[in-house]
């Protein structure tokens, strides 16, 4: 256990719902961090948070995915009008400062039926 | 898109044996780093050098880097069965914001 948490373990949805995971770092961390990972591959990443800044986006799938981190603390990633090319597995990962390890969190699974 | 790319993509041994993992990479980077993820779960990190440093050791572990042709290695010694894992390197690339995985090298360790 890495100390960040991420709720749900598990999604799944029919094609074309919102869903949103939620993910909780480790309390001092100010960088926040949002990976998709498909099988067989490693982690991609959509996003980051400095704080409740969210610094950079541009890497984020498409307009249909979103994240917030409303109060620097806790995190949510929405995707909105799911495909069955969401699935995968989202992680999240937290930091003290920039350029250091990456704590991960154990991920949620989202299947998209 | 991926940075780093791990060699070889697949990699089985006996326990006892030594494990070498490379990595190449594209562009400058700030740091290099190594996480391990076992099936289904999320990933730990191993170790971290900087792009000023040339070797690392963390227990068993030993990673080398060379900025000059951008590649970096893993060394596991004395494996174990419970090193079975995927393991991966991920660059920190100068002027960007995001940290850049390889797909990893599936490591088997045979009892």
């Amino acid at each position: 256990d890495t100390g960040v948490s991420q709720n749900p373990r598990h999604k799944i949805t029919k094609r074309g719902q919102n869903v949103t995971f939620r993910c909780d770092p480790i309390s001092e961390h100010n960088r926040l961090y949002w990976y998709r990972q498909t099988l067989g591959q490693g982690p991609e990443f959509l996003t980051y948070f400095q704080n409740e800044a969210q610094l950079e986006k541009s890497r984020l799938l498409s307009d249909r995915f979103s994240a917030e981190r409303p109060k620097g603390s806790f995190s949510t990633l929405e995707i909105q009008r799911t495909e069955q090319g969401d699935s995968a597995m989202y992680l999240c990962a937290s930091s003290l400062v920039e350029g250091n390890e990456q704590f991960f969190g154990p991920g949620t699974r989202l299947t998209v039926l | 898109s991926q940075q780093g790319e791990e060699d070889p993509q697949a990699l089985s041994i006996q326990e006892g044996e030594n494990a070498t993992m490379n990595c190449s990479y594209k562009t400058s980077i700030n740091n290099l780093q190594w996480y391990r993820q076992n099936s289904g779960r999320g990933l730990v990190h191993l170790i971290l050098i900087r792009s000023n440093e040339r070797e690392k050791h963390s227990g068993r572990l030993r990673v080398t880097l060379d900025t000059s042709k951008k590649s970096s290695s893993l060394l596991i010694t004395a494996s174990r069965a419970a090193d079975t894992a995927s393991y991966f390197c991920a660059t920190d690339p100068y002027n960007n914001n995001d940290m850049r995985f390889g797909a990893g090298t599936r490591l088997t360790v045979k009892p």
